[in-house]
């Protein structure tokens, strides 16, 4: 069945650094891809996605270029801050029988510290 | 606009005793999933309604696990009788229509000792 992967937490970076967390997928057919955000005591949000091939996700400074030849999802960042501190889950869309659900990777959590 | 609601935030029992979730998705979403996240894990879909009909069930543990939405609108999810193994966070989430984007509640943490 499809799949998602993402690289083992937890992850601990200083102010201004570059993020990368990795994610990839293995799915049939053509899902479109998410990035998922949990800050500490809040519920999922959506930080961004991409629904075909090459697209690029953007928000709040992440981005994420969706790779169909690596099936890779990458979450960057230039220079993160301390609010960007959370648990990020990469997930994918599957419509296996009828229905539309996401599938999730186990999650990443980063520290960032000041 | 009111996001997805659930209640309570925190449950503590016993195994082999049962218990309830409610969810109260956004106003005028069909749409309506039950999430289990057992800790260090990514978020599992149970169940997924449309309007008040099951849409997917295959991974609802359905000797235990049981759950309705009768007006199309909120949800209870039960778990009888939990097992050790149930301990996690329930996520409610809806949207407008399926593949369109989902919105999450802030969890249940169950706790079975």
């Amino acid at each position: 069945g499809n799949s998602v992967t993402q690289m083992e937490g937890p992850v601990t970076l200083s102010e201004e650094a570059f993020l990368t967390i990795n994610c990839t997928y293995t799915a049939t057919g053509y899902p479109s891809l998410f990035w998922y955000v949990q800050y500490p005591g809040e519920g999922l949000q959506l930080l961004l996605k991409a629904t075909k091939a090459d697209d690029k996700g953007s928000n709040k400074g992440f981005e994420a270029t969706y790779r169909k030849e690596t099936t890779s999802f990458h979450l960057e960042k230039g220079s993160v801050q301390v609010s960007d501190s959370a648990v990020y889950f990469c997930a994918l869309s599957d419509t296996g029988q009828g229905a539309q659900k996401l599938v999730f990777g186990q999650g990443t959590r980063l520290t960032i510290n000041p | 606009e009111a996001g997805v609601a659930q209640s309570p935030r925190y449950k503590i029992i016993e195994k082999r005793q049962s218990v309830a979730f409610w969810c109260n998705p956004i106003s005028g979403h069909a749409t309506l999933y039950w999430y289990q996240q057992i800790l260090g894990q990514g978020p599992k879909l149970l169940i997924q309604f449309q309007n008040n009909g099951v849409v997917d069930d295959s991974q609802l543990p359905k000797d235990r696990f049981s759950a309705e939405r009768l007006k199309g609108v909120d949800s209870t999810l039960k778990i009888q009788p939990a097992k050790l193994e149930d301990s996690a966070v329930y996520l409610c989430a809806s949207s407008l229509y399926p593949g369109n984007e989902q919105f999450f509640g802030p969890g249940t943490r169950l706790t079975v000792l």
